[in-house]
């Protein structure tokens, strides 16, 4: 079956332009999570969704990072107002809420340059 | 909050030989996973193996086994007869075991291989 998919795999943006990012889980996972992925280091949490509700944004950096999932499959990340600090690999993951509920499968990432 | 350390930046081993891959954790909970995730350029996270906290038995996949000692919080990967794919950043992980927690990563280990 197919994976967890992301758009656009690249993405250049400006400063200051507002950029946004998609992500398509595998079907039927309830569970979807964004990671932020800095050069050189570990993902970070930014924020998790179980169906349609986001249910934790405590990793989103600031108000310019907005996160969607209005029919609790598809997901979008929106970031606004793009600042170079924005530069970075941003994952998406999703899991099955029962089962293999431990296991996150990852896309293959956007990654987003911001000049 | 839960850390996750990787001490070493970069490691290299021999084809066919045996390398170990270190990963120190902190938490105050105790039922939990720990994973070990490779990432080849591609960026795609790939999970390689994953301990539950409350089994004793190190887990094993092939030619990738752990050593996890629960007390001291450390969790190393093992990797026998490496093979020139295993060449990628692997990264340390660790979740609670509720289905909606996020994964927090260590700062990655880059694996070489030399032929």
């Amino acid at each position: 079956g197919a994976g967890v998919s992301q758009s656009p795999r690249y993405k250049v943006a400006k400063r200051g332009q507002d950029v946004a990012l998609r992500c398509d889980p595998i079907s039927g996972h309830v569970s979807l999570f964004w990671y932020q992925q800095a050069l050189g280091q570990g993902p970070e949490f930014l924020t998790y969704f179980q169906n349609e509700a986001q249910l934790d944004k405590s990793g989103l950096p600031s108000d310019r990072f907005f996160a969607e999932r209005p029919e609790g499959s598809v997901s979008t990340l929106k970031i606004q107002r793009t600042q170079q600090e924005d530069s970075a690999v941003y994952l998406c993951a999703s899991s099955p809420y029962s089962g293999r509920a431990y296991e996150q499968y990852f896309g293959p990432g956007t990654r987003l340059t911001v000049t | 909050a839960q850390t996750v350390t990787q001490s070493q930046p970069e490691m290299s081993v021999q084809e066919a030989e045996t390398v170990t891959l270190s990963c120190t954790y902190d938490t105050s909970e105790s039922d939990y996973y720990l994973f070990w995730y490779k990432q080849p350029p591609s960026r795609q996270m790939i999970l390689v193996i994953r301990q539950e906290a409350y089994k004793q038995q190190n887990a094993t996949e092939n030619r990738f086994s752990v050593n996890f000692q629960k007390a001291a919080k450390s969790f190393s990967l093992k990797i026998s007869d490496s093979q020139l794919g295993d060449a990628a950043m692997y990264f340390c992980a660790y979740k609670i075991s509720n289905a909606g927690n996020m994964l927090t990563f260590g700062g990655g280990t880059r694996l070489m291989v030399k032929p």
